[in-house]
C-alpha cells in the first residue's frame, strides 16, 4: 500500500494554464506539506497543513493555492503557470510537526 | 546565512572507503534532526534520526553536537549502492528545513 501518493507523476503544460496536483496519505498523519525541488535540486517548503489548517506559507506567490478537504488530503492548485514554476513538487506527511517526513514520489511539472 | 548548510561535494570515493558528511544549522531552538537519502529522480527517504548521544545503524553513524550546532553522518565500508544525495534536515516549530544536499558517488 502506498503511504503518500500524489498524482499526476508528470505534468507538461503551457504558460498561462491552470493545473492541480493531488496528494493523499493513508498513514493517519495530522500534518501534510508541499515542497518544491528546483533544477538545482534544492528542496524548499511551500506549505504546511495541520489537520486541515494552514500552518506554514513560505512566501509562495498567491498563484499557488493549497486546499485540504480533510487531514488525509492536500491538493495544490496553480494558476497562470509560468516557466519558473517548472520543478518537481513533493507532497509529504508527518505524524506531528517535528517528526520525520514521508514523501510522495513527486510530480514533475514542465511549463513550456 | 542559510538556516542549514551542507558541504555540497561531490564526494567521489572508492568502494570500502569511509566518508563523512557535515551539516551546520543556525537556529539554536531546533528540536529534531535527521539525515535523508535521495536517489536520482526519486523522493527523499528517511535514513536515520540524529541524537546527541550519537546513533548507529549498521555502517551508518549519526552525531549531533548542539553546542556547536553541527550534525554529522559517517558511512563506513562504502558500497556502490550508497551513491546518492544525502540531505540533513533540521526541525523546529513544525517546520523541516533541508540542507542543499551532499552528493556521494561510490566507484568500483
Amino acid at each position: 500500500d502506498t503511504a503518500v501518493s500524489q498524482t499526476p507523476k508528470y505534468l507538461v503544460t503551457q504558460m498561462g494554464n491552470d493545473k492541480s496536483i493531488k496528494c493523499e496519505q493513508n498513514l493517519g498523519h495530522d500534518t501534510m506539506y508541499w515542497y518544491k525541488q528546483d533544477s538545482k535540486k534544492f528542496l524548499k517548503i511551500m506549505f504546511s497543513y495541520n489537520n486541515k489548517e494552514l500552518i506554514i506559507n513560505e512566501t509562495v506567490p498567491n498563484r499557488f493555492s493549497p486546499k485540504s478537504p480533510d487531514k488525509a488530503h492536500l491538493n495544490l492548485h496553480i494558476n497562470s503557470l509560468e516557466l519558473g514554476d517548472s520543478a518537481v513538487y513533493f507532497c509529504a506527511s508527518s505524524a506531528y510537526g517535528d517528526s520525520p517526513l514521508h514523501f510522495g514520489n513527486g510530480t514533475r511539472l514542465t511549463v513550456t | 546565512r542559510k538556516e542549514v548548510e551542507q558541504d555540497p561535494g561531490p564526494f567521489n570515493v572508492p568502494e570500502g572507503a569511509t566518508v563523512a558528511f557535515n551539516c551546520t544549522y543556525s537556529n539554536s531552538a531546533s528540536q529534531s534532526f535527521f539525515w535523508y537519502r535521495q536517489d536520482c529522480r526519486k523522493e527523499p527517504k528517511l535514513l536515520m534520526s540524529v541524537y546527541s548521544s550519537g546513533n548507529e545503524d549498521g555502517r551508518f553513524t549519526a552525531q549531533l553536537n548542539r553546542a556547536s550546532q553541527y550534525i554529522s553522518l559517517l558511512i563506513r565500508d562504502s558500497k556502490l549502492s550508497d551513491s546518492a544525495t544525502y540531505l540533513c534536515v533540521v526541525n523546529g516549530a513544525g517546520k523541516s528545513t533541508f540542507g542543499d544536499g551532499t552528493t556521494l558517488t561510490v566507484k568500483p
